[in-house]
């Protein structure tokens, strides 16, 4: 069976502080790692992930796969309150677009 | 740019009923993925439609269905509802099934089972 795994579940900051988030899986025919922020409803994309070491960059979020290792990473640097969210981390397998999701980070960032 | 759209945003079912769910996708994108998330959960994949055909089914039971039009909207249809089935259902699209098409989801209906 694929399984995501997140860490940590929670994580509580103070606005300016750089968090890293964790993500590992194990899945059968791996397609990609992608990463969405979920605060009230939808999911909202974030990152596709598709080769190892290349790290993609969107302002203030980084994100980087290892595929030798199974795990990616999400930086967040200079956080602000409205980064505050859970973010999902997903992969996706097979040829159908089936994402596995971890159950995801919490992150609250307080001034 | 329309995102996903979904309807109804929130429903009040009784158990046994049935419940018919829509989306309608990004314009453009022909895949449309059901999912179901429960609180505190990730979402759990149940279907994927691409061209108007089944392309993936998650572990979910036969009550549950679902059927994507010509023009790539979609319902998700639940029979004999169970008090376990409350739960947000979101809907995503992408410009294909598979590959590198991201997919892009909708506010989700909140599903209560009373």
């Amino acid at each position: 069976e694929d399984k995501v795994v997140q860490s940590p579940l929670s994580l509580v900051v103070h606005e300016g502080d750089t968090v890293t988030l964790n993500c590992s899986y194990e899945v059968t025919n791996f397609r990609s790692l992608l990463w969405y922020k979920q605060e009230k409803k939808a999911p909202t994309f974030l990152f596709m992930l598709t080769s190892s070491g290349i790290e993609k960059k969107s302002g203030r979020l980084s994100s980087i796969l290892d595929k030798k290792e199974l795990f990616s990473i999400l930086n967040i640097t200079a956080t602000q309150t409205g980064d505050s969210a859970i973010y999902l981390c997903a992969v996706e397998t097979g040829t159908a677009s089936k994402l596995t999701f971890g159950t995801g980070t919490r992150l609250q960032v307080t001034l | 740019d329309a995102g996903v759209t979904q309807s109804p945003t929130h429903l009040i079912k009784t158990r046994g009923q049935q419940v018919t769910l829509r989306c309608s996708p990004i314009s453009g994108h022909k895949s449309v993925s059901w999912y179901q998330q429960v609180l505190g959960q990730g979402p759990q994949f149940i279907f994927q439609y691409y061209e108007k055909e089944e392309r993936g089914r998650g572990n979910f039971p036969d009550r549950f269905s679902a059927r994507q039009f010509p023009n790539y909207s979609s319902e998700l249809n639940v029979n004999a509802l169970l008090l376990g089935d409350s739960a947000l259902y979101l809907c995503a699209s992408s410009l294909t099934a598979g590959g590198n098409s991201p997919l892009h989801f909708g506010n989700g209906t909140r599903l209560t089972v009373t």
